[in-house]
């Protein structure tokens, strides 16, 4: 399976601080893709990054990747408390996209 | 627009019996998917499909069956429901094969007693 892992599992963090969760994947991808779920709720795209890019940002979310150790990491400056969630890498390969068991997110007031 | 629809939302069988569970999409995708979430294995994909009549397996296929006879419409079938198919299944479109955002459905809880 090519399903990304991320590290770590789970991560709690005060509301104004940064989080930063990694995604490592086997083998060649087109792009990488970044997703949150809500508690109890469907998933919602955050940024997509291509094989040939480095680094992306969108809004306070920034994603590198490094196609040469396979690894993307997913960052989310000045956290808020809405930012409480899961987040999936999803790797895209052979036209279907393979997620990873998540990162638990839990911003405290 | 709608997005991506699924019903029912919840649904307890009992084993042996079987069901089907709807998805929809308004936004014209050609590409639909249904995944199965477990705790702490993320997503597996069931099936996927490219376009209307057109379908795939994925990951775990075993005692699932789809068809796509329209653009709008994905629906999974459980032939004869096992406990071990206890799970969510979520519903995706996009607009592409690759490079292309995945949007999911709100999901079905599956209870198989």
């Amino acid at each position: 399976s090519q399903q990304g892992e991320e590290d770590p599992q789970a991560l709690s963090i005060q509301e104004g601080e940064n989080a930063t969760m990694n995604c490592s994947y086997k083998t060649s991808i087109n792009n990488l893709q970044w997703y949150r779920q809500n508690s109890g709720r469907g998933l919602v795209h955050l940024i997509l990054i291509r094989s040939n890019e480095r680094e992306k940002h969108s809004g306070r979310l920034r994603v590198t990747l490094d196609t040469s150790k396979k690894s993307s990491s997913l960052l989310i400056t000045a956290s808020r408390a809405a930012d409480t969630a899961s987040y999936f890498c999803a790797t895209d390969y052979d036209y279907k996209l393979s997620f990873g068991a998540g990162t638990t997110v839990t911003v405290r007031a | 627009n709608a997005g991506v629809t699924q019903t029912p939302k919840f649904q307890v069988l009992k084993t042996g019996q079987s069901m089907t569970l709807q998805c929809a999409q308004d936004m014209n995708h050609e590409y639909m998917s249904w995944y199965r979430q477990d705790p702490g294995m993320g997503l597996r994909l069931i099936h996927y499909s490219v376009g209307a009549g057109i379908t795939d397996q994925g990951e775990v296929p075993n005692g699932y069956n789809v068809s796509r006879s329209t653009t709008e419409d994905f629906p999974l079938r459980l032939l004869s429901a096992a406990p071990s198919q206890t799970s969510v299944y979520f519903c995706a479109s996009s607009p592409a094969l690759r490079g292309s955002t995945q949007y999911f459905g709100p999901g079905t809880r599956l209870t198989v007693l």
